[in-house]
């Protein structure tokens, strides 16, 4: 069956620290996509990054990282140097091609408080 | 412009009130979506309407009655409620169904039932 599990409920770390988010799946198709969402206090979800299951690569986006690895069903978030604005409650999610037509199964949730 | 935007923003009702939650897309979507978050727990999705066709209903009890009347608008009209479906309530775009792109958020409706 298709699931998402952040292991980590909350997380708090002081401003400047790096910081890394778990995400682990599981899925039977071959081919679906992850997604990483970030929820502020206001409450929209807002979009972070979308990877197919057939790219592999690691991608930054400035403070923001990403690790793939298909080995250990697994789409880690990484911040360096957080910043105060990062706290937030961040969604991993998958979404299946073939089994659920795209619907998004999240994980629980990961709160991140970043302490000045 | 938001992308999406939801009304109202926060929500007090009665057990025996009637009363709607309204979503509005801006990005010439197709696809659109309600979602239930409680605390400590996963989106959960509640609806799919893809354009304007009802797709998915993931077994949600009658008392949440949606509608899409256009590509642009979802409705989630609210009736009998119970305490237990206090939660914010979170809708959705996409450009469609299947794409497998990314989903706009809106900001969502907190709802208190009392």
């Amino acid at each position: 069956a298709q699931k998402v599990t952040q292991a980590q409920t909350e997380i708090s770390v002081v401003e400047k620290e790096d910081v890394t988010l778990d995400c682990v799946y599981e899925t039977r198709d071959t081919t679906y996509y992850l997604f990483w969402y970030k929820q502020p206090p206001s409450g929209e979800l807002v979009f972070l990054i979308r990877r197919n299951s057939f790219d592999e690569q690691n991608e930054i986006s400035g403070r923001y990282s990403w690790n793939f690895q298909k080995s250990t069903s697994s789409f880690n978030f990484t911040i360096t140097a957080s910043q105060v604005v990062d706290s937030a409650v961040y969604f991993c999610a998958l979404s299946e091609v073939y089994n659920q037509g795209g619907k998004l199964i999240f994980g629980q949730g990961t709160e991140l408080s970043v302490k000045p | 412009e938001t992308g999406v935007t939801q009304t109202p923003r926060h929500l007090v009702m009665g057990m025996t009130n009637k009363k709607s939650l309204k979503c509005e897309q801006h990005l010439g979507h197709n696809a659109m979506y309600w979602y239930k978050q409680s605390a400590k727990k996963p989106l959960e999705l509640m609806f799919v309407y893809n354009f304007k066709e009802q797709t998915e209903n993931n077994s949600v009890p009658s008392r949440f009655s949606p509608e899409c009347p256009n590509s642009s608008h979802l409705f989630l009209h609210l009736h009998t409620l119970q305490p237990e479906d206090s939660a914010l309530y979170l809708c959705a775009s996409s450009q469609d169904e299947a794409d497998h792109k990314q989903q706009f958020f809106g900001p969502g409706t907190r709802l208190t039932v009392l």
